[in-house]
């Protein structure tokens, strides 16, 4: 089983609709992450979660929210999706114990539509 | 913030011949620099990285330099195959612990020809 999963794999939504993306991991890291890609902007960070108690914006926070439900679990929402959120979404994990630095493990994504 | 430019944005090379990706990264705090490869349908995974105390690290067909100095770090891929095609990002980032985020670069895609 993958370390990393994602749901849905795909979706397709209308505008103004409030639509969630969940990730969920077995790596046992604190740390998860959510991103999105668009073509030629790369990776850009929306929120991230250092631990349960611990939420933090990222570059690209605004018009979405989310909810750290567990260690192993981390939601993405978007209140009222609009069509330039029409992106691919990525959830990560990271441990930066050890020898340090900031590995991070990325599920398969969700491609997400907004019409 | 940080800010990590990458190019060139499309690369295209033939089988056995080498590729090289560039990085240049803004804030000299910067000191964990790694780079993923992100195949059709897949998430990015991470396939080499550095720190900043190092100046080249190599893995079997692939390596990476950093000069610090310059505040630029490479991606070198020699004797290239088929399965080296894909999307690969450059990233930055500074520190362990709460400042620890990573920034990534735009993304270079490498199509390895016959």
């Amino acid at each position: 089983d993958a370390d990393v999963t994602q749901t849905p794999r795909n979706r397709i939504t209308k505008t103004g609709k409030r639509i969630m993306l969940e990730c969920s991991q077995t790596k046992g890291h604190d740390r998860m992450y959510w991103y999105r890609q668009d073509p030629g902007l790369g990776l850009r960070l929306i929120y991230y979660s250092f631990d349960v108690k611990d939420i933090n914006k990222g570059e690209i926070s605004d018009g979405y929210s989310v909810s750290r439900q567990a260690q192993a679990k981390f939601s993405l929402s978007l209140e009222s999706a609009i069509p330039n959120q029409t992106a691919l979404y990525f959830c990560a994990t990271s441990d930066p114990g050890g020898g340090g630095g900031n590995e991070q493990y990325f599920g398969p994504g969700t491609r997400l539509t907004v019409t | 913030g940080e800010n990590v430019e990458q190019h060139p944005s499309t690369l295209s090379v033939q089988e056995g011949d080498s590729a090289v990706i560039k990085c240049t990264y803004s804030d000299s705090a910067s000191n964990y620099f790694p780079w993923y490869k992100q195949e059709l349908g897949k998430g990015p995974q991470l396939i080499i990285d550095i720190r900043s105390n190092v100046g080249e690290k190599k893995d079997q067909r692939i390596a990476v330099t950093l000069n610090k100095t310059a505040k630029h770090f490479s991606l070198h891929i020699t004797e290239t195959q088929p399965e080296d095609s894909a999307v690969y990002f450059c990233a930055a980032s500074i520190g362990t612990g709460t400042a620890s985020k990573l920034t990534f670069g735009t993304g270079t895609r490498l199509q390895v020809t016959l």
